[in-house]
């Protein structure tokens, strides 16, 4: 099955400076990367999503980039707030059958 | 928004005894349900995948006879860990694949198992 990388496993920022998180995929059948937010105690939720089609996705302080030859993409906050603070999961699938998910990165946003 | 409800959140059961964990989407149809398990401080991991009328399948090294799955209705899908044990405690949560608009996943706030 597919196997799903992300780094850092944890990120420390200055409040205002960006953070990046990257993830490598290994099935090139994957064609569609949703990157999750966690806070404690909570349910994962959805913030932002790119298809293979796109290379570049962007909401507001918060972007998404896609290499298919590389099989890496990455998410990019700008500007962070105390409230970006949680466990960002990148996850990967295939025409949308299944989901793998990366190992979690904790992001600290320091006041 | 599409959102799935997920019960209980917080079992408690005797090492031996078989608990049940129902994912139901609330108000939209769902034909395709996941399971993930979570331990603390790390990653979602697919158990396997709930299909409407049709059986489960599973990942690699999951016990489909420890973890029975039910997908009797577009709408519920059930986790059943029988015969449950201590190493079986863990974060379970299910999810749920919208058909229409952005295909996307949406999960349940999960189900705290801890087996004594």
């Amino acid at each position: 099955g597919e196997n799903v990388e992300q780094h850092p496993s944890t990120l420390s920022v200055q409040e205002g400076d960006s953070a990046v998180i990257k993830c490598t995929y290994s099935d090139s059948a994957s064609n569609y990367f949703p990157w999750y937010k966690q806070e404690l105690g909570k349910r994962p939720q959805l913030i932002i999503d790119i298809r293979s089609n796109v290379g570049e996705k962007k909401d507001q302080r918060i972007a998404v980039t896609l290499n298919k030859t590389a099989k890496h993409f990455s998410l990019h906050i700008t500007e962070t707030q105390p409230e970006d603070s949680a466990v960002y999961f990148c996850a990967a699938s295939g025409n949308f059958n299944k989901f793998y998910f990366g190992s979690g990165t904790k992001l600290n946003v320091k006041p | 928004g599409a959102v799935v409800s997920q019960h209980p959140s917080w079992v408690i059961c005797k090492s031996g005894t078989s608990v049940k964990i129902e994912c139901r989407s609330l108000d939209f149809q769902a034909t395709t349900m996941f399971w993930y398990r979570q331990f603390p401080k790390q990653s979602l991991m697919l158990m396997a995948t709930s299909n409407e009328g049709s059986k489960a399948t599973y990942e690699q090294g999951v016990e489909k006879d420890k973890f029975l799955i039910n997908h009797a209705s577009l709408t519920l899908s059930t986790l059943t860990v029988t015969s449950a044990h201590p190493e079986d405690s863990s974060f379970y949560i299910c999810s749920a694949r919208i058909l229409s608009g952005a295909n996307v996943l949406t999960f349940g706030a999960g189900s705290r198992l801890t087996v004594l």
